[in-house]
């Protein structure tokens, strides 16, 4: 299946900081999600980027497809950002479903 | 309404019980998903169906069951668990398999004793 590297594997800002995820995959997609888990165990979704960037307040996304890797933006970081970032991938090899990757563990900090 | 429901929130269960995990949406999507999630680890997929046909089965014991009744509802049967089964099950739908936005439920914490 379509491997999938998210970087760093954790991450403590100070609140108003600025950060970037990063999601490297193995193999071409037309299915690229990003999530955000909160402590509840609620997948949350925050973008559907299989190629280009998107941006949805202090979030944005962009997804190089060429070079198989995507991007999370978070701007002015607030403390209920904080939680587990997981970016998901699908092709048709997969039949489309999502594969994860390990995620991005984020705290911030008052 | 952009939503994927799941019953219960939480279950308590033993390992000769036999209990069944229930999710609805009413976004009109033609697929839904069963995954799993051990703690900190990312959701595994367990089970595909794709216009009510299942079309992924991959390695999941058969101690775990899935059933979709129509195109809105889908459960997953649990029978003979082991301690090990304890985790998040997570539903999710999309339009259609091959493309589009996966939406997900709060989930089932399921614990086996």
């Amino acid at each position: 299946g379509i491997q999938v590297e998210q970087s760093p594997p954790d991450l403590i800002l100070q609140e108003g900081a600025n950060s970037t995820l990063r999601c490297n995959f193995s193999d071409s997609v037309n299915n690229l999600q990003w999530f955000h888990q909160n402590p509840w165990g609620q997948l949350i979704n925050l973008f559907y980027i299989p190629s280009g960037t998107k941006q949805n307040g202090r979030l944005s996304a962009t997804t190089v497809a060429t070079e198989r890797y995507s991007l999370l933006y978070i701007s002015s970081s607030q403390t209920t950002d904080s939680g587990v970032y997981f970016c998901a991938v699908g092709n048709s090899n997969s039949g489309y479903a999502l594969n994860f990757g390990k995620g991005t563990s984020l705290l911030v900090t008052p | 309404d952009t939503e994927v429901t799941q019953t219960p929130k939480h279950l308590v269960m033993g390992m000769t019980n036999k209990k069944s995990l229930k999710c609805e949406q009413h976004m009109g999507h033609r697929a839904m998903y069963w995954y799993k999630q051990k703690a900190k680890k990312p959701p595994e997929l367990m089970f595909v169906y794709s216009y009510e046909k299942l079309s992924i089965n991959e390695s999941v014991p058969s101690r775990f069951s899935p059933e979709c009744p129509n195109s809105s509802l889908l459960n997953l049967h649990l029978h003979a668990l082991q301690p090990e089964d304890s985790a998040l099950y997570l539903c999710a739908s999309s339009q259609d398999a091959s493309s589009g936005s996966k939406f997900f439920g709060p989930g089932t914490r399921l614990t086996v004793l």
